[in-house]
């Protein structure tokens, strides 16, 4: 069975403390990864999608990696207004996308 | 913004009612796919549409059904609303009708509370 799992569940970060978010995957035939970011009551915003191991993408303060096993999302020098929930999914053959439970993160000022 | 729209925003029905939550797919996207997303967990599958026909589906019962229009709008419609039932509805679009591997992009979504 396909199976996505985030770590940490919750991450409280200071205004400039760097940190990765990991996202451990299983899934057979792997055709995406991709990272959402998620505000409270709101629908998850498109970040990255990474295709094979040793892809990465940046966006700003956000670098998204991918292994065989899993992908790290970093955060360099975070703010406050990177606090959000992120969301991360594997996409594989025909089955339809599996998310896990995201990681909450909060920097403060 | 994604360019999917859904209503309506919030509504509260009561068990037993049927609901119709509505979505509106990017300019240019055919593909519809339908979440459910409880208080702390990630979204889960509950079908997706390509050119008016089911073509995937998750673990849901059928009292959760749906319907894409030729503009590739969509509709998602629970009968017999369960008090579980209480979630955010999301609706996503994408190119193509490969369920996976094709970026999907998610409209805010429809936050149902059942009592």
């Amino acid at each position: 069975e396909d199976q996505v799992t985030q770590s940490p569940e919750a991450l409280r970060l200071q205004e400039g403390e760097s940190s990765s978010l990991n996202c451990s995957y299983t899934v057979s035939g792997l055709r995406g990864l991709f990272w959402y970011r998620q505000d409270p009551g709101k629908g998850p915003e498109f970040l990255f999608t990474l295709y094979s191991a040793g892809e990465e993408k940046e966006k700003e303060r956000l670098k998204a990696t991918l292994t065989k096993k899993e992908s790290f999302l970093h955060i360099t020098a975070p703010k406050p207004e990177d606090s959000a929930t992120y969301l991360c999914a594997a996409g594989s053959g025909n089955t339809p996308l599996v998310f896990g439970k995201g990681t909450r993160l909060s920097v403060i000022a | 913004e994604t360019g999917v729209t859904q209503s309506p925003t919030h509504l509260i029905k009561t068990r037993g009612q049927q609901v119709t939550l509505r979505c509106s797919s990017q300019s240019g996207h055919n593909t519809v796919s339908w979440y459910q997303q409880a208080l702390g967990q990630g979204p889960q599958f509950i079908f997706q549409y390509y050119r008016e026909e089911e073509n995937g589906r998750g673990n849901f019962p059928p009292r959760f059904s749906g319907l894409q229009f030729p503009n590739y709008s969509s509709e998602l419609n629970v009968n017999a609303l369960e008090l579980d039932d209480s979630a955010l509805y999301l609706c996503a679009s994408s190119l193509a009708g490969q369920i996976s591997g094709n970026t999907i992009y998610f409209g805010e979504g429809s936050w149902l509370t059942v009592v």
